[in-house]
């Protein structure tokens, strides 16, 4: 297996513009995961799916960030409209289950200016 | 081996000693527990794994060690290698809740 992959891996952007970052999960996977990492905060997690069903968005920052997972080997986040503080490092991660080891792709290194 | 805010805590460490890196995790209900590896540029990567009913766990050249008294886990590392400089990250789930992370640590291996 490829494992987690996303795309793009890094995006700029200017202020004000739609951001939309891409994620295939390994399959077999039932749980999707998107994080964002910052030097100030760390490894935050934004939001999870299992079974393609959104389960907890508390940690999405704003309204302005929205996920999607329309079958069980595709999700997106998407952040309209951006700003320079969304400037980050986001990860998609899946894992079998719920309380198994995740699995993280890449990152998408987005810079808003 | 937790930061606090800006700065990771670093750990130098000479190429060939044995390497500890601690985490005091938060919540005394958790029972699964993973320690990753983050190389610049890359996502974390799993390392190894200890459920609570264990205290001890031993992969190759790498040990967990977990005290639910005191909610305190540690990864030794044998024999450090400059290819085990990166950040390290310990992660707690509790029943059906997702991975949490701490802040990380800073392993610096001196050659």
């Amino acid at each position: 297996d490829a494992g987690v992959i996303q795309s793009p891996r890094h995006e700029v952007t200017e202020m004000g513009q739609e951001v939309t970052l891409r994620c295939k999960p390994i399959s077999g996977h039932n749980s999707l995961f998107w994080y964002r990492q910052t030097m100030m905060r760390g490894l935050e997690l934004l939001i999870y799916f299992n079974n393609n069903v959104p389960i907890d968005d508390s940690g999405m920052p704003e309204d302005r960030f929205s996920a999607k997972m329309p079958n069980a080997s595709f999700s997106t986040l998407k952040i309209q409209p951006s700003e320079p503080r969304d400037s980050a490092v986001y990860f998609c991660a899946s894992s079998r289950d719920m309380n198994t080891e995740a699995f993280f792709g890449q990152g998408t290194r987005l810079t808003v200016v | 081996g937790e930061s606090v805010g800006l700065h990771l805590p670093t750990l130098s460490v000479q190429e060939g000693d044995n390497s500890i890196i601690n985490c005091a995790y938060s919540n005394s209900a958790s029972d699964y527990f993973i320690w990753y590896k983050q190389e610049s540029g890359k996502g974390p990567q799993f390392i190894i794994d200890i459920r609570s009913n264990m205290d001890k766990r031993q992969g190759q050249r790498v040990t967990v060690l977990l005290n639910k008294t005191v909610k305190h886990l540690s990864l030794q590392i044998a024999a450090t290698q400059p290819g085990d400089s990166a950040v390290y990250f310990c992660a707690e789930v509790s029943g059906n809740t997702p991975l949490v992370f701490g802040k990380g640590t800073r392993l610096s291996v001196i050659a």
